[in-house]
């Protein structure tokens, strides 16, 4: 089956830092890929997504690229503030046509002043 | 808006109790998850579901069953709670490849 993994939190960034958060996948083929954000008390939402080889899902200034040649889709953003304090989510599709979707461990990411 | 409902916040049973967890979506999507969220394990797919009574098992279905007699209800069932299942669990839709539309949660503590 398919595996969704992500960097290990949790992550701890000054205001205005560069944040990548890695995201790696097994699945065959061609499945969409998702970050989604989970802030502190609310339920998970879509961060962005990308459906195809070399899209850039992107969005609030964070950016992923799916990358078919490592089987990645690395978050990034240029310059954290605090109120992208939250969990990260990588999810992927189980192949192309699947239906069952897989998450990540998820990674904290704390931003300070 | 579109809009997946879980039927409880919180919810205490106790040990050996059959429980039902409610999901209800209003976006006619054909595809409907039930995940379970603990810290540090993330987001754990418990079964899913593609279309009115089917069901597939996830990465971790044991202790649970599920039902899904119309499109728009997916019910998670708990035939006999212990107190490992106390943990939040998620709702989900979606229609296929395409982003999972999720519910507020359910969090069950089994005493």
């Amino acid at each position: 089956g398919n595996s969704v993994t992500q960097m290990e939190g949790p992550v701890t960034l000054s205001e205005e830092a560069f944040l990548t958060i890695n995201c790696t996948y097994t699945a065959t083929g061609y499945p969409s890929l998702f970050w989604y954000v989970q802030y502190p008390g609310e339920g998970l939402q879509l961060l962005l997504k990308a459906t195809k080889a070399d899209d850039k899902g992107s969005n609030k200034g964070f950016e992923a690229t799916y990358r078919k040649e490592t089987t990645s889709f690395h978050l990034e953003k240029g310059s954290v503030q605090v109120s992208d304090s939250a969990v990260y989510f990588c999810a992927s599709y189980s192949g192309a046509g699947s239906y069952q979707l897989t998450f990540g461990k998820g990674t904290k990411l704390s931003v300070i002043p | 808006d579109v809009k997946v409902t879980q039927s409880s916040r919180y919810l205490v049973k106790r040990t050996g109790e059959k429980v039902f967890l409610e999901c209800v979506q209003d976006m006619d999507h054909e595809n409907m998850f039930w995940y379970r969220q603990d810290p540090g394990l993330g987001l754990r797919l418990i079964y899913f579901s593609y279309d009115v009574k089917m069901k597939e098992k996830g990465d971790i279905p044991e202790g649970y069953s599920v039902s899904r007699e119309k499109k728009e209800r997916f019910s998670l069932i708990l035939e006999s709670a212990s107190t490992n299942q106390t943990s939040m669990y998620l709702c989900a839709s979606s229609v296929i490849q395409d982003e999972a539309f999720f519910g507020q949660g359910t969090r069950l503590t089994v005493v």
